[in-house]
């Protein structure tokens, strides 16, 4: 079946600029999750909704950073006044139960994000 | 808080030769424990989990990870090393106990199969 989708998968934006990233979940799941990936690092959370409602956003790191899933399916990372920092792959991640934390998070391959 | 130590960098086997990938965790309470791979301008895929019950945990294309509750660790195993599993490799918790259902994610190790 499908899985998670992304795009664009690479966007460059001059510095200032601001950005939307795309995410389609798997469909039917429950959980959606946002992580940056800077180059030769591991993930790193940004935010999780439920449905959708965000239920954590503790991992996003200025108020610059602005995530939304209306519907609760397909979301939106949307990075105002882009700065340098801001350059890494996005990662979008679906899991299908709302609880426990149990169930493996499935990926998407990632938005890679260059602010010139 | 919830934390992943992953203390190798990159690991070089030779091809059919035994290959691990050491991983440490910290949390306040139990763990949930995951192995992820990912390969070069992709996402990452998901090898196998602990959630609770027996602590050798089998997953996907051969790999499998031991769970250690008294050394804190979750080390990723294969008998017989191939080529094509030269990838970065990346393991993830998440305490029980915590709010939300966040992974926190070590550093990764690259893995290198020499032919």
């Amino acid at each position: 079946g499908a899985g998670v989708s992304q795009s664009p998968r690479y966007k460059v934006a001059k510095r200032g600029q601001d950005v939307a990233l795309r995410c389609d979940p798997i469909s039917g799941h429950v959980s959606l999750f946002w992580y940056q990936q800077a180059l030769g690092q591991g993930p790193e959370f940004l935010t999780y909704f439920q449905n959708e409602a965000q239920l954590d956003k503790s991992g996003l790191p200025s108020d610059r950073f602005f995530a939304e899933r209306p519907e609760g399916s397909v979301s939106t990372l949307k990075i105002q006044r882009t700065q340098q920092e801001d350059s890494a792959v996005y990662l979008c991640a679906s899991s299908q139960y709302r609880a426990f934390g149990n169930q493996p998070q499935h990926f998407g391959d990632g938005t890679r994000l260059s602010i010139l | 808080a919830q934390s992943v130590a992953q203390p190798e960098d990159q690991v070089n086997v030779a091809e059919g030769n035994p290959l691990t990938v050491k991983c440490t965790y910290s949390v306040s309470g139990n763990p949930y424990l995951f192995w992820y791979v990912q390969y070069p301008n992709r996402g990452l895929q998901f090898l196998l989990k602990y959630i609770t019950g027996d602590n050798l945990v089998k997953g996907s294309y051969g790999f499998e990870a031991e769970f250690n509750k008294s050394q804190t660790s979750f080390h990723l195993k294969k008998p017989s090393a191939l080529v094509s599993d030269s990838a970065l490799y990346f393991c993830a918790v998440r305490d029980i106990k915590a709010a939300g259902n966040k992974l926190t994610f070590g550093g990764g190790t690259r893995v290198l199969v020499k032919p």
